[in-house]
């Protein structure tokens, strides 16, 4: 168990709507990071967060938002859902930047139908 | 960031040790090497990361080579809980703890 958790660990939807992912850090991790993994793609950064910040973004499209909250967990908000946004989601923490490793949870899968 | 090779699978028998290589020839002076690793149906788990120096922990040891443009990860014994996607990694992140991961190698362990 790597101490992050997210929620849901499932999700269906249509295209066009939107959804709400969301993360808890492990316990005194500041950094959350956001990654996208579908079968084409591998594993893609999205985004970080340091306390509260944003610290660092990758391909993330701009129909998707982020943000992480005074008690640190963060939520991924993706919107104007598309079919190719069908993937799993995963959320990261950890202690500080550069050079922590990184603790993954065990992601939320979303089917976009 | 920089770029890291490796090769697309390996296949190593169960209590065997293995050698999974990685060729990162651009990395900078001041860019760590990670591993991680991925089984089925779970997210990525840290395996181990270094410098310059060989390190070793718990689950596994890594070996740089001097000029640090390749490394090794090395499982002393291999076995079935071991499969899983290893992931090398050299994040010329500069500050944030950014990774960027390439395809990995697939190891399969058979019995």
């Amino acid at each position: 168990d790597s101490g992050v958790t997210q929620t849901p660990k499932h999700l269906i939807t249509a295209t066009g709507q939107r959804v709400t992912l969301r993360c808890s850090p492990r316990s005194g991790d500041l950094s959350v990071y956001w990654y996208q993994q579908s079968l084409d793609q591998g594993l893609q950064f999205l985004i970080q967060y340091y306390n509260g910040e944003e610290r660092a973004k990758g391909n993330i499209l701009e129909r998707f938002s982020a943000q992480q909250f005074p008690d640190l967990h963060s939520e991924l908000n993706l919107s104007s859902l598309e079919l190719g946004d069908s993937a799993l989601y995963f959320c990261a923490s950890s202690v500080a930047g550069m050079n922590s490793p990184l603790h993954f949870g065990n992601g939320t899968r979303l089917t976009v139908t | 960031d920089a770029k890291t090779t490796q090769p697309n699978s390996m296949e190593s028998n169960e209590e065997e040790p293995v050698h999974l290589p990685c060729n990162h020839s651009t990395i900078s002076g001041t860019d760590y090497i990670h591993w991680y690793r991925q089984l089925p149906s779970q997210g990525p788990e840290y395996v181990i990361h270094g410098l310059t120096s060989n390190v070793n922990n718990r689950m596994a040891s890594l070996a740089i080579a001097e000029d640090r443009k390749s490394s090794t990860l090395i499982l002393h014994r291999a076995t079935l809980r071991d499969a899983a996607v290893y992931y090398c990694i050299s994040d010329g992140s500069s500050n944030t703890g950014k990774l960027i991961f390439g395809q990995g190698t697939t190891l399969q362990v058979k019995p």
